[in-house]
Protein backbone atom coordinates (compact mmCIF):
# COMPACT_ATOMS: atom_id res chain seq x y z
CA UNK A 1 0.00 0.00 0.00
CA UNK A 2 0.64 3.71 -0.36
CA UNK A 3 3.19 5.61 2.24
CA UNK A 4 1.22 8.46 3.52
CA UNK A 5 2.45 11.05 6.21
CA UNK A 6 0.73 13.87 7.88
CA UNK A 7 2.16 16.80 9.29
CA UNK A 8 2.15 18.18 12.26
CA UNK A 9 1.90 14.86 14.45
CA UNK A 10 0.20 16.47 16.88
CA UNK A 11 -0.03 20.21 17.93
CA UNK A 12 -1.48 22.39 20.62
CA UNK A 13 -3.48 25.65 19.89
CA UNK A 14 -5.27 28.16 21.17
CA UNK A 15 -9.06 29.44 20.34
CA UNK A 16 -9.38 31.81 17.38
CA UNK A 17 -6.43 30.51 15.83
CA UNK A 18 -6.29 28.12 12.66
CA UNK A 19 -3.70 24.86 11.26
CA UNK A 20 -3.41 23.37 8.90
CA UNK A 21 -2.64 20.24 8.24
CA UNK A 22 -0.66 18.18 5.19
CA UNK A 23 -1.19 14.56 3.93
CA UNK A 24 1.81 13.33 1.59
CA UNK A 25 1.17 10.10 -0.13
CA UNK A 26 4.94 8.74 -1.69
CA UNK A 27 3.10 7.61 -4.77
CA UNK A 28 -0.02 9.28 -7.47
CA UNK A 29 -3.16 8.15 -6.14
CA UNK A 30 -6.75 8.52 -7.35
CA UNK A 31 -9.08 9.79 -4.07
CA UNK A 32 -8.06 11.77 -0.67
CA UNK A 33 -10.45 11.88 1.88
CA UNK A 34 -10.44 14.05 4.92
CA UNK A 35 -11.68 12.38 8.61
CA UNK A 36 -12.24 13.62 12.20
CA UNK A 37 -11.90 11.01 15.33
CA UNK A 38 -13.64 13.12 18.34
CA UNK A 39 -12.24 11.71 21.43
CA UNK A 40 -13.35 8.30 22.45
CA UNK A 41 -15.64 8.52 19.06
CA UNK A 42 -15.50 6.81 15.48
CA UNK A 43 -14.49 8.42 12.25
CA UNK A 44 -16.67 10.73 10.44
CA UNK A 45 -16.09 11.60 6.90
CA UNK A 46 -15.26 15.74 6.48
CA UNK A 47 -14.75 15.46 2.46
CA UNK A 48 -13.73 14.47 -0.50
CA UNK A 49 -10.30 16.30 -1.77
CA UNK A 50 -10.83 16.55 -5.36
CA UNK A 51 -7.82 17.03 -7.75
CA UNK A 52 -7.96 20.91 -9.39
CA UNK A 53 -11.31 21.34 -7.75
CA UNK A 54 -13.48 22.30 -4.98
CA UNK A 55 -13.67 19.63 -2.09
CA UNK A 56 -16.85 17.53 -1.53
CA UNK A 57 -18.17 18.25 2.11
CA UNK A 58 -20.31 16.15 3.96
CA UNK A 59 -23.39 17.02 6.07
CA UNK A 60 -22.20 18.66 8.71
CA UNK A 61 -19.10 20.35 7.63
CA UNK A 62 -18.19 23.39 5.25
CA UNK A 63 -15.81 25.27 3.64
CA UNK A 64 -15.40 28.07 5.60
CA UNK A 65 -14.63 25.85 8.65
CA UNK A 66 -12.65 23.24 6.91
CA UNK A 67 -10.87 24.50 3.92
CA UNK A 68 -9.19 21.62 1.55
CA UNK A 69 -6.49 21.85 -1.12
CA UNK A 70 -5.38 19.02 -3.57
CA UNK A 71 -2.87 20.93 -6.08
CA UNK A 72 -1.84 17.51 -7.25
CA UNK A 73 -2.44 13.65 -7.19
CA UNK A 74 0.38 12.99 -3.89
CA UNK A 75 -0.63 16.01 -1.63
CA UNK A 76 -3.67 17.58 -0.06
CA UNK A 77 -4.30 19.80 3.16
CA UNK A 78 -6.96 20.68 5.43
CA UNK A 79 -7.29 23.65 7.72
CA UNK A 80 -9.23 23.90 11.12
CA UNK A 81 -10.43 27.77 11.25
CA UNK A 82 -11.00 29.86 13.91
CA UNK A 83 -10.92 26.71 16.47
CA UNK A 84 -12.78 26.26 19.22
CA UNK A 85 -12.23 23.34 21.87
CA UNK A 86 -15.17 21.49 20.26
CA UNK A 87 -12.39 20.94 17.14
CA UNK A 88 -9.88 19.07 19.43
CA UNK A 89 -9.77 15.94 17.65
CA UNK A 90 -7.71 13.57 15.42
CA UNK A 91 -7.80 14.67 11.92
CA UNK A 92 -7.01 11.46 9.05
CA UNK A 93 -6.50 11.41 5.89
CA UNK A 94 -6.59 8.25 3.91
CA UNK A 95 -6.29 7.91 -0.28
CA UNK A 96 -7.91 5.29 -2.54
CA UNK A 97 -6.65 4.12 -6.36
CA UNK A 98 -2.99 3.62 -4.81
CA UNK A 99 -0.84 1.51 -7.54
CA UNK A 100 -1.23 -1.45 -5.22
CA UNK A 101 -4.11 -2.60 -3.63
CA UNK A 102 -8.17 -2.85 -4.86
CA UNK A 103 -8.98 0.86 -6.58
CA UNK A 104 -11.24 1.24 -3.93
CA UNK A 105 -9.32 0.32 -0.51
CA UNK A 106 -9.09 3.25 1.74
CA UNK A 107 -5.16 3.98 3.35
CA UNK A 108 -4.85 5.85 6.05
CA UNK A 109 -2.04 8.07 7.13
CA UNK A 110 -0.71 8.19 10.81
CA UNK A 111 -3.26 11.38 12.07
CA UNK A 112 -2.77 14.64 13.80
CA UNK A 113 -3.67 14.89 17.01
CA UNK A 114 -5.35 18.17 18.12
CA UNK A 115 -6.17 19.76 20.84
CA UNK A 116 -7.46 23.34 21.14
CA UNK A 117 -7.38 25.36 24.81
CA UNK B 1 -27.48 7.09 3.08
CA UNK B 2 -25.50 3.55 4.48
CA UNK B 3 -25.64 2.88 8.54
CA UNK B 4 -23.28 0.78 10.25
CA UNK B 5 -23.63 -1.00 13.73
CA UNK B 6 -21.63 -2.29 16.08
CA UNK B 7 -23.63 -3.48 19.11
CA UNK B 8 -20.59 -4.68 21.30
CA UNK B 9 -18.40 -1.76 22.95
CA UNK B 10 -16.17 -4.03 24.40
CA UNK B 11 -14.70 -7.51 24.18
CA UNK B 12 -12.17 -9.27 26.73
CA UNK B 13 -10.86 -13.00 25.47
CA UNK B 14 -7.52 -15.03 26.73
CA UNK B 15 -5.00 -15.03 24.79
CA UNK B 16 -5.15 -18.02 22.13
CA UNK B 17 -8.96 -18.22 21.86
CA UNK B 18 -11.03 -17.01 19.33
CA UNK B 19 -13.39 -14.52 19.46
CA UNK B 20 -16.03 -12.90 17.08
CA UNK B 21 -16.43 -9.40 16.72
CA UNK B 22 -20.47 -8.27 15.27
CA UNK B 23 -21.44 -5.70 12.80
CA UNK B 24 -24.48 -5.04 10.73
CA UNK B 25 -25.28 -2.65 8.28
CA UNK B 26 -27.61 -1.13 6.32
CA UNK B 27 -28.08 -0.54 2.63
CA UNK B 28 -30.46 0.15 -0.61
CA UNK B 29 -27.67 -1.32 -2.92
CA UNK B 30 -27.22 -4.14 -4.21
CA UNK B 31 -23.53 -3.72 -4.53
CA UNK B 32 -21.22 -2.37 -1.83
CA UNK B 33 -17.96 -3.01 0.02
CA UNK B 34 -17.43 -4.02 3.46
CA UNK B 35 -14.41 -3.70 5.76
CA UNK B 36 -12.89 -4.14 8.93
CA UNK B 37 -10.08 -1.83 10.54
CA UNK B 38 -8.09 -1.94 13.53
CA UNK B 39 -7.03 0.85 15.33
CA UNK B 40 -4.20 0.32 18.31
CA UNK B 41 -3.33 2.63 20.90
CA UNK B 42 -0.62 4.26 18.26
CA UNK B 43 -4.09 5.42 16.47
CA UNK B 44 -2.91 4.14 13.17
CA UNK B 45 -5.96 2.93 10.90
CA UNK B 46 -5.32 -0.24 9.66
CA UNK B 47 -7.35 -2.27 7.34
CA UNK B 48 -7.91 -6.16 8.43
CA UNK B 49 -9.93 -7.36 5.43
CA UNK B 50 -12.66 -6.94 2.99
CA UNK B 51 -15.43 -7.96 1.60
CA UNK B 52 -16.83 -7.38 -1.93
CA UNK B 53 -20.94 -7.96 -1.71
CA UNK B 54 -21.00 -9.32 -5.09
CA UNK B 55 -18.67 -11.99 -3.56
CA UNK B 56 -20.55 -14.82 -2.06
CA UNK B 57 -17.34 -16.28 -1.00
CA UNK B 58 -16.18 -15.16 2.84
CA UNK B 59 -12.92 -13.28 2.64
CA UNK B 60 -10.03 -14.22 4.75
CA UNK B 61 -6.61 -13.10 5.88
CA UNK B 62 -4.60 -15.32 7.90
CA UNK B 63 -5.99 -15.52 11.21
CA UNK B 64 -8.77 -13.34 9.98
CA UNK B 65 -12.00 -14.31 8.58
CA UNK B 66 -15.54 -12.91 7.83
CA UNK B 67 -18.47 -14.12 7.74
CA UNK B 68 -20.40 -12.35 5.14
CA UNK B 69 -24.79 -12.77 5.72
CA UNK B 70 -25.91 -10.63 2.69
CA UNK B 71 -29.86 -11.35 2.83
CA UNK B 72 -29.39 -10.51 6.81
CA UNK B 73 -26.94 -7.59 6.36
CA UNK B 74 -24.53 -8.84 8.97
CA UNK B 75 -20.49 -8.61 8.54
CA UNK B 76 -18.75 -10.28 11.57
CA UNK B 77 -15.23 -10.65 11.84
CA UNK B 78 -13.45 -13.76 13.54
CA UNK B 79 -9.93 -14.05 15.03
CA UNK B 80 -8.88 -17.16 15.18
CA UNK B 81 -5.81 -17.80 17.72
CA UNK B 82 -5.80 -14.66 19.06
CA UNK B 83 -2.69 -12.46 20.04
CA UNK B 84 -1.84 -10.14 22.31
CA UNK B 85 -0.89 -7.89 19.37
CA UNK B 86 -4.40 -8.48 18.47
CA UNK B 87 -5.73 -5.92 21.28
CA UNK B 88 -7.19 -2.78 19.94
CA UNK B 89 -9.93 -1.15 18.69
CA UNK B 90 -11.94 -2.50 15.96
CA UNK B 91 -14.39 -0.64 13.36
CA UNK B 92 -16.42 -2.26 10.80
CA UNK B 93 -17.23 0.27 8.09
CA UNK B 94 -19.12 -0.01 4.37
CA UNK B 95 -18.31 1.68 1.08
CA UNK B 96 -20.49 2.61 -1.81
CA UNK B 97 -20.10 0.56 -4.80
CA UNK B 98 -17.11 2.53 -7.25
CA UNK B 99 -15.63 3.77 -4.56
CA UNK B 100 -15.98 7.07 -5.09
CA UNK B 101 -17.09 8.12 -1.83
CA UNK B 102 -15.86 8.22 1.77
CA UNK B 103 -16.55 5.37 4.56
CA UNK B 104 -19.10 4.88 6.98
CA UNK B 105 -17.60 3.27 10.24
CA UNK B 106 -19.61 1.98 13.02
CA UNK B 107 -18.71 2.99 16.76
CA UNK B 108 -16.43 0.98 17.18
CA UNK B 109 -15.45 -2.36 19.17
CA UNK B 110 -12.47 -1.95 21.61
CA UNK B 111 -11.02 -5.65 21.88
CA UNK B 112 -8.80 -7.06 24.72
CA UNK B 113 -6.76 -9.77 24.49
CA UNK B 114 -5.54 -10.90 28.19
CA UNK B 115 -2.16 -13.14 28.46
Amino acid sequence: SAVISQKPSRDICQRGTSLTIQCQVDSQVTMMFWYRQQPGQSLTLIATANQGSEATYESGFVIDKFPISRPNLTFSTLTVSNMSPEDSSIYLCSVAGARQGASYEQYFGPGTRLTVT
Amino acid sequence: AQTVTQSQPEMSVQEAETVTLSCTYDTSESNYYLFWYKQPPSRQMILVIRQEAYKQQNATENRFSVNFQKAAKSFSLKISDSQLGDTAMYFCASLQWGGADGLTFGKGTHLIIQP
